[in-house]
């Protein structure tokens, strides 16, 4: 199958500080990749999308200095979010598409951050 | 802009057949899919779309409609773990070829 690992699962950080989450397609490629955040009990909301070798495309309303992407592989994005803050909580979740496949997406399972 | 719109809440009995409307008003369509996704964790596939008609997968079907911009995902023989959320997200065309633009999502409690 095809498998999406994100690292850490989740993580606590004080106000201030920067946060570096991974997203790893494990037995795949991924030339493209996605980030997308959830609030509680909402559905997910595209950040950006990733692609290797090139700049990510931010979608409106999304910072791109402050949610810094980098896709230096074939199998890894990483999203840094800087000078995290409160409302910088929620649920991070990456997805990569597979450079052999057109139709699915394989979401990574998420990385809870919570910032003090 | 783009607008996926499915109900907020819905709530079924074990045993008995529940559909999830999906609407939709976008540009470039290319295809919509059903995730579905527990509390805390990632969306996964149920099923993929792109012609209309109806597909069917195990207890769970979905449907499309592209000339009314519709789809609904049936679940049949509920089990109390379908309790869960259920997104309609669909796919646009642009520079990345498959980007998901997701609806609200609906969460589906089944009842004993």
């Amino acid at each position: 199958g095809a498998v999406v690992s994100q690292h850490p699962s989740w993580v606590i950080c004080k106000s201030g500080t920067s946060v570096k989450i991974e997203c790893r397609s494990l037995d795949f490629q991924a030339t493209t990749m996605f980030w997308y955040r959830q609030f509680p009990k909402q559905s997910l909301m595209l950040m950006a999308t990733s692609n290797e070798g090139s700049k990510a495309t931010y979608e409106q309303g999304v910072e791109k200095d402050k949610f810094l992407i980098n896709h230096a592989s074939l199998t890894l994005s990483t999203l840094t979010v800087t000078s995290a803050h409160p409302e910088d909580s929620s649920f991070y979740i990456c997805s990569a598409k597979r450079d052999d496949s057109y139709n699915e997406q394989f979401f990574g399972p998420g990385t809870r951050l919570t910032v003090l | 802009g783009q607008n996926i719109d499915q109900p907020t809440e819905m709530t079924a009995t074990e045993g008995a057949i529940v559909q999830i409307n999906c609407t939709y008003q976008t540009s470039g369509f290319n295809g919509l899919f059903w995730y579905q996704q527990h509390a805390g964790e990632a969306p996964t596939f149920l099923s993929y779309n792109v012609l209309d008609g109806l597909e069917e997968k195990g207890r769970f079907s979905s449907f499309l409609s592209r000339s009314k911009g519709y789809s609904y995902l049936l679940l049949k023989e509920l089990q109390m773990k379908d309790s869960a959320s259920y997104l309609c997200a669909v796919r646009l065309l642009n520079n990345a070829g498959n980007m998901l633009t997701f609806g609200g999502g609906t969460r589906l409690m089944v009842k004993p």
